[in-house]
């Protein structure tokens, strides 16, 4: 089993069309939690962190269940330049960042 | 921009051949991480270098080797490249003492092993 598993892609959604990925990691040792997006042939950014108490950031809204080993994330009303790959990300131990393998997003007009 | 820099941004290499890349990090950060990302899959952890000392080390067999600097800069070395090489490398700063995991990337590099 990957340490980290998300949603298999790609989604194809129009403009404003609320758009949700999950990703489950399988190490309960883990402590720290992040999506981050990557466009093409470009380098990953970090989008937002996760937290147990959930946090959003305008249109973006993580979530993060310890007990299930579960992370979301829910983009609302969605534009253009949200197309892009969404990475699941944990760290353990403060070293190694474990990726999942990504879900692509396209958001069309 | 993150302020992590990275050269070159492409390379092109033959099997066999030994591959050096670089790495300068974001001003204030003493950690530098090396991933690699093949084509469809999300970045792998090579290791991590703090303060001129590897600080853990990914399934990566020993021909992938690295340094670090007294300035935090630094270098990945790939020796008798293969085929499977060909990915983009990134590189990532951040600040361990800080205890933050948060990890900045640089534009990488494209590998390419003919």
């Amino acid at each position: 089993r990957k340490e980290v598993e998300q949603d298999p892609g790609p989604f194809n959604v129009p403009e404003g069309a609320t758009v949700a990925f999950n990703c489950t990691y399988s190490n309960s040792a883990s402590q720290s939690f992040f999506w981050y997006r990557q466009d093409c042939r470009k380098e990953p950014k970090l989008l937002m962190s996760v937290y147990s108490s959930g946090n959003e950031d305008g249109r973006f809204t993580a979530q993060l269940n310890r007990a299930s080993q579960y992370i979301s994330l829910l983009i609302r009303d969605s534009k253009l330049s949200d197309s892009a790959t969404y990475l699941c990300v944990v760290n353990q131990a403060g070293t190694a960042l474990i990726f999942g393998k990504g879900t692509t997003l396209s958001v069309s007009s | 921009e993150t302020g992590v820099t990275q050269s070159p941004t492409h390379l092109i290499k033959t099997r066999g051949q030994q591959v050096t890349l670089r790495c300068s990090s974001q001003s204030g950060h003493n950690t530098v991480s090396w991933y690699q990302q093949a084509l469809g899959q999300g970045p792998q952890f090579i290791f991590q270098y703090y303060r001129e000392e590897e600080n853990g080390r990914g399934n990566f067999p020993p021909r992938f080797s690295g340094l670090q600097f007294p300035n935090y800069s630094s270098e990945l070395n790939v020796n008798a490249l293969e085929l499977d090489d060909s990915a983009l490398y990134l590189c990532a700063s951040s600040t361990w003492d800080r205890g933050s995991n948060e990890q900045f990337f640089g534009p990488g590099t494209r590998l390419t092993v003919l």
